[in-house]
């Protein structure tokens, strides 16, 4: 039983336009959410991160959004730029001392130019 | 020069050989982690160690086992590597820093076992 679910696998956009990368939780209990990009031969690198008592965290043209409600989290990056095109995945944490993540499927983000 | 390292990059082996997967990292960071990649189902967390002395089980550890010889290095091992272990493995480490709780992943070793 996945506990975090990307549930497209891939993504196509404009250069320019916004992307939008979506994932769904169902355990209740975690409260912090991050998001990786992976590059093909690469290690996966940490892009962003929110904690369960914030509904939106920014870092220049990356956003992150938590509805706890709807057990739903998205991923927005604009402008899209050619160099986004990565795999990106969606991981979840309960709080405890392991720091244990919970990945999703992944989402291929291809930004065309 | 990269922060968390691994060693082999690549590695083809056959069923029934043994093989170990180095991680090495100068984060100074205290716990470590083994995931695998299986296309499809992202990262699968296998084992990780809180330090030396603690050595815990992932979601997936059957027919693996780990040695964290020091706060810098920890290794994983497949005793007797069958083809459904063909797939791309990642050392990750963190530490407790404000809340935050991110991993750093090393560049990843990717077994093929035949």
């Amino acid at each position: 039983d996945q506990q975090v679910k990307q549930n497209s696998p891939s993504l196509s956009v404009q250069e320019g336009r916004i992307s939008i990368l979506n994932c769904d939780y169902t355990n209740s209990m975690f409260d912090y959410f991050l998001w990786y990009k992976k590059y093909p031969a690469e290690g996966p690198t940490f892009l962003i991160s929110i904690s369960s008592i914030k509904d939106k965290n920014e870092d220049g043209r990356f956003t992150v959004f938590l509805n706890k409600s709807a057990k739903h989290l998205s991923l927005h990056i604009v402008p899209s730029q050619p160099g986004d095109s990565a795999v990106y995945f969606c991981a979840a944490s309960v709080w405890d001392s392991s720091y244990k993540l919970i990945f999703g499927s992944g989402t291929r983000l291809l930004v065309r130019p | 020069d990269a922060d968390v390292t691994q060693t082999p990059r690549n590695r083809i082996t056959k069923t029934g050989k043994r093989i170990m997967l180095e991680c090495s990292q100068t984060k100074g960071h205290d716990r470590m982690y083994w995931y695998r990649q299986d296309p499809g189902l992202g990262l699968r967390l296998i084992y990780y160690s809180f330090d030396v002395k603690d050595i815990n089980k992932g979601e997936i550890s059957d027919g693996y086992s780990v040695s964290r010889q020091a706060q810098a290095k920890f290794s994983l091992s497949l005793e007797s590597a069958i083809p459904n272990q063909t797939a791309l493995y990642f050392c990750a480490t963190s530490i407790e820093a404000g809340g935050r709780r991110e991993q750093f992943f090393g560049p990843g070793t990717r077994l093929t076992v035949l």
